[in-house]
């Protein structure tokens, strides 16, 4: 069965300190994202993964890093989290044409 | 600056009715569009694809179509259910491969009450 898993699905931290959102797909899709989403607002990119080590900055990549080590693995790193990027967070996999699949998000609040 | 924009905002029809909601966008190059179904607290979940100039598909009770000389889409939602209340979000993608970007609108709310 095909998913897109991301963990944890719920994440209050404090202002300052860092965050790590995990995001699995069991498919092998080479290509990985992470989108944010905003009321109001479309899914905005911050990183996206063309494969294990190539990694490139999307449209709001700014106090956000990742790390891709494995093809099935995508991790969203927040150093030192910031009260604006309280959001949900959603990590997609996609195979050359095909549909994205989109995992079902975290929300983080950071106080 | 917005690139793609969805229309209405939200829409509230009682179960059973029609409705359409509406996608324009900028983003150049087109090479396709795709509707999402996001119901609340989910991911999003591809509904359709449209490709060429003037396509229509049909998805079930979900029929979408694509002026791409207008950049313009619309989906329509006939005889709509409860289960069918969730956010509606037009795509598009500049690319036919996973190389590409991709646009997102910023969502049609659907409500459907008994």
């Amino acid at each position: 069965d095909m998913k897109v898993t991301q963990m944890p699905r719920y994440l209050i931290k404090r202002m300052g300190e860092n965050v790590l959102l995990e995001c699995g797909q069991d498919m092998s899709h080479e290509t990985m994202y992470w989108y944010r989403q905003d009321p109001g607002l479309g899914l905005q990119l911050i990183y996206i993964s063309y494969d294990v080590d190539s990694n490139s900055e999307g449209d709001i990549p700014k106090g956000y890093r990742v790390s891709r080590k494995k093809r099935e693995h995508f991790s969203l790193i927040l150093d030192s989290a910031k009260t604006n990027q309280t959001s949900v967070y959603f990590c997609a996999s996609r195979n050359n044409n095909q549909a994205p699949l989109f995992g079902e998000g975290t929300r983080l609040s950071v106080l | 600056k917005t690139q793609v924009e969805q229309s209405p905002q939200s829409l509230v029809v009682r179960q059973g009715e029609n409705c359409v909601l509406q996608c324009n966008y900028s983003v150049t190059p087109d090479n396709h569009l795709r509707w999402f179904k996001q119901d609340t607290g989910k991911g999003l979940v591809s509904l359709t694809v449209l490709v060429h100039e003037n396509d229509k598909t049909s998805n079930g009770r979900y029929s979408a179509t694509l002026d791409k000389d207008a950049k313009h889409s619309t989906l329509h939602i006939t005889a709509t259910l409860l289960d069918d209340t969730a956010t509606y979000i037009c795509v598009v993608g500049d690319r036919g491969s996973a190389l590409g970007r991709l646009h997102f609108g910023a969502g049609t709310q659907l409500i459907v009450i008994p």
